[in-house]
């Protein structure tokens, strides 16, 4: 069993929905950290919180330390939403989730 | 990102050669990593490096070596490439280590035929 859980594997929305991607961790962490894998294949950092809630534009993190579990919501997704989301757990390295990819269609 | 090149950006080589993958950075962070991806796998640290000439094995380091003899530069070796080894290589830095965040490179796709 991986360290790192991401679910689902594959999420398919239509745009305009409310999207949550989730990550469920079995280490101990100091941070919990998303990340966005675009279709080209670049990595972008998203976010790193290590309690309650982050919030950047239509996208929204939280975590759950007690049951060690985070979540990405995206709000009013859009096709350029589009892409793998990445969770990784942080604490002496960084453990990575196999990812969620998510399409959006118009 | 401008701060972090990645060469060559594709590369395709024969079983048994050896492949140098560069990172470069403009960034001057102390922290180079090496990660590869592969389908169902996460990103899974091949080595690190937290100062010039300062490197550490990661999770799937058989097969490789790594040197960083300058600031900017982190270099991975396949001493002699396998099958196994094909995959898309990632390079990312940071200036505080990991609860700092990254920065990732395009990638190197690494086809061993």
């Amino acid at each position: 069993k991986n360290e790192v859980e991401q679910s689902p594997q594959n999420l398919t929305a239509q745009e305009g929905e409310f999207i949550t991607i989730n990550c469920s961790y079995s280490v101990g962490i100091s941070a919990l950290h998303w990340l966005q894998q675009h279709p080209g294949g670049g990595i972008v950092s998203l976010f790193m919180l290590s309690s309650g809630k982050k919030k950047h534009g239509r996208l929204i993190a939280t975590i759950n330390i007690q049951e060690k579990h985070s979540s990405l919501h995206i709000t009013a997704s859009h096709p350029r939403d589009s892409a793998v989301y990445i969770c990784a757990a942080v604490n002496n390295d960084m453990r990575f989730g196999a990812g969620t990819r998510l399409t959006v269609k118009p | 990102d401008a701060g972090i090149t990645q060469s060559p950006r594709h590369k395709v080589t024969e079983t048994g050669t050896p492949v140098t993958l560069r990172c470069h950075q403009t960034e001057n962070h102390r922290y180079m990593y090496w990660y590869r991806q592969d389908p169902g796998h996460g990103l899974r640290l091949i080595h690190y490096s937290y100062g010039v000439k300062d490197t550490d094995k990661g999770e799937v380091s058989d097969g490789y070596s790594v040197s960083r003899s300058k600031t900017e530069d982190f270099l991975l070796t396949l001493e002699s490439a396998t099958s196994s080894q094909t995959s898309v290589y990632f390079c990312a830095i940071s200036a505080l280590s990991y609860i700092d965040g990254y920065t990732f490179g395009s990638g190197t796709r690494l086809t061993v035929v």
